[in-house]
């Protein structure tokens, strides 16, 4: 069965670091890109960049550039987000996606809460 | 990149039909066919519904259909049922070789 495991909610101060994962299972993880999307309390879907894997090829959006680091390991099948500074507008549920069929994502993970308060 | 235009909210009773709609420019919706659909319920993941504008992943109900004329794309739910009350979010790849998502549209049945 294709899964994508994401880690436990977190609670952080502003201005401290966080990185959260995404492990997968159940087809390869090195030749699909693995995207990260946000979603802000009671708000909608925001595309936040990608990752290829099995050369660590990743596309930001604007958006996102400079804001977020996108990475993936590929010897233990998981692929991350991080902060080095995070800020109280980066409090938002984080979801992984597998990019397949269409260049659309088909699996989902189960979404990480970060809370980002003093 | 702004997001792509969705209605707030659609309502609609059971057995009826409605379309929800997701307008783009010439370089996201309007210059590819790569367009896609998911269906959110409250406290869940987004659940792909459409790909490519109009095609349908296994396993989801033949009551959901996609088309796309110049920059607006639709979803159309034939048959109203009361579990199709969510949230719906188009997608499209952008000139930018990025993705972006609609606002989502709130589905309720009434």
């Amino acid at each position: 069965e294709v899964q994508l495991v994401q880690s436990g909610a977190e609670v952080k101060k502003p201005g401290e670091s966080l990185k959260i994962s995404c492990h997968v299972s159940g087809y390869n993880f090195a030749i699909y890109w693995i995207g990260w999307v946000r979603q802000m309390p009671g708000k909608g879907l925001e595309w936040m960049g990608i990752i290829y894997p099995a050369d660590s090829d990743t596309t930001y959006s604007p958006s996102f550039q400079g804001q977020v680091t996108i990475s993936a390991d590929k010897s233990i099948s998981t692929a991350y987000l991080q902060w080095s500074s995070l800020k109280a507008s980066d409090t938002a549920i984080y979801f992984c996606a597998r990019q397949n069929i269409g260049n659309a994502f088909d699996i989902w993970g189960q979404g990480t809460m970060v809370t980002v308060s003093s | 990149q702004s997001a792509l235009t969705q209605p707030a909210s659609v309502s609609g009773s059971p057995g009826q039909s409605l379309t929800i709609s997701c307008t783009g420019i010439s370089s996201d919706v309007g210059g590819y066919n790569y367009v896609s659909w998911y269906q959110q319920h409250p406290g869940e993941a987004p659940k792909l519904m459409i790909y490519d504008g109009t095609n349908r992943p296994s396993g989801v109900s033949y009551r959901f259909s996609g088309s796309k004329s110049g920059s607006t794309a639709s979803l159309t739910i034939s048959g109203l049922q009361a579990e199709d009350e969510a949230d719906y979010f188009c997608s499209s790849h952008t000139r930018s070789n990025t993705w972006v998502f609609g606002g989502g549209t709130r589905l309720t049945v009434l």
